[in-house]
């Protein structure tokens, strides 16, 4: 069966610092992968998705980036964090245009 | 305009009660409508999918797709303290990258 997996659960970071967040999935292949981001009142906003190895689409101009050195990993980056950078962040991988698998998700603090 | 739109709720109901929870869109070329149950600190999980217009139906749930008032519905009967979740719509066009545009979503309390 397939799962997906994502770290860390929870992270607090200071205001300047990187960021590195890891998503992998086992038991599929080729899967499109996806970042969101989750803030209050706001929904889930999709941030990155990948079709491939080493395609990534950008959906909204920020602070962050996106990465898929491998076909079942997805590694979402920032070389300086923001107070804006706050919020859940939600991997999640699909084949089908009709549902997607959510990662349990990393709830980011920057302070 | 926003692609998808959600009332945010919060949507408090006793249980037992008939739950109806709605979404309006835009963006024309979405061919496939889904909920989505959240809850709190926890990942999304699909509750069910309505390929373009009708109804679907699954247990106390049942998704209605009008197209040509670009508007869905997830109705939830004989509700349950259980069914208290954060619910998202989400849509996507049938070709592409299957790229999946999410409502706010609904917070959802069931009293019991």
């Amino acid at each position: 069966s397939q799962t997906i997996h994502q770290w860390p659960a929870t992270l607090v970071q200071p205001v300047g610092s990187p960021l590195s967040l890891e998503c992998t999935v086992e038991g599929t292949s080729n899967p499109n992968l996806y970042w969101y981001r989750q803030a209050a009142g706001r929904g889930l906003q999709l941030l990155f998705y990948s079709v491939g190895i080493g395609q990534i689409s950008s959906e909204v101009p920020q602070n962050l980036s996106a990465s898929r050195p491998q076909d079942r990993q997805f590694i979402l980056s920032s070389k300086k964090l923001l107070l804006s950078d706050s919020g859940f962040y939600l991997c999640a991988w699909s084949l089908t245009p009709y549902q997607a698998f959510f990662g349990q998700g990393t709830r980011l603090t920057v302070v | 305009q926003k692609e998808v739109e959600q009332d945010p709720g919060p949507l408090s109901v006793p249980e037992g009660a008939i739950v109806s929870l709605n979404c309006t869109y835009s963006n024309s070329a979405f061919q496939y409508f889904m909920w989505y149950r959240q809850y709190s600190r926890k990942g999304p999980e699909l509750l069910m999918y309505t390929y373009s217009s009708g109804n679907k139906e699954d247990g106390r749930f049942t998704a209605q797709v009008d197209k040509s008032s670009k508007y869905i519905s997830l109705f939830i009967r004989d509700s349950q303290p259980s069914d208290s979740a954060t619910y998202l719509c989400a849509m996507s066009a049938e070709a592409g990258t299957y790229k999946y545009i999410f409502g706010t979503g609904t917070r959802l309390k069931v009293l019991a």
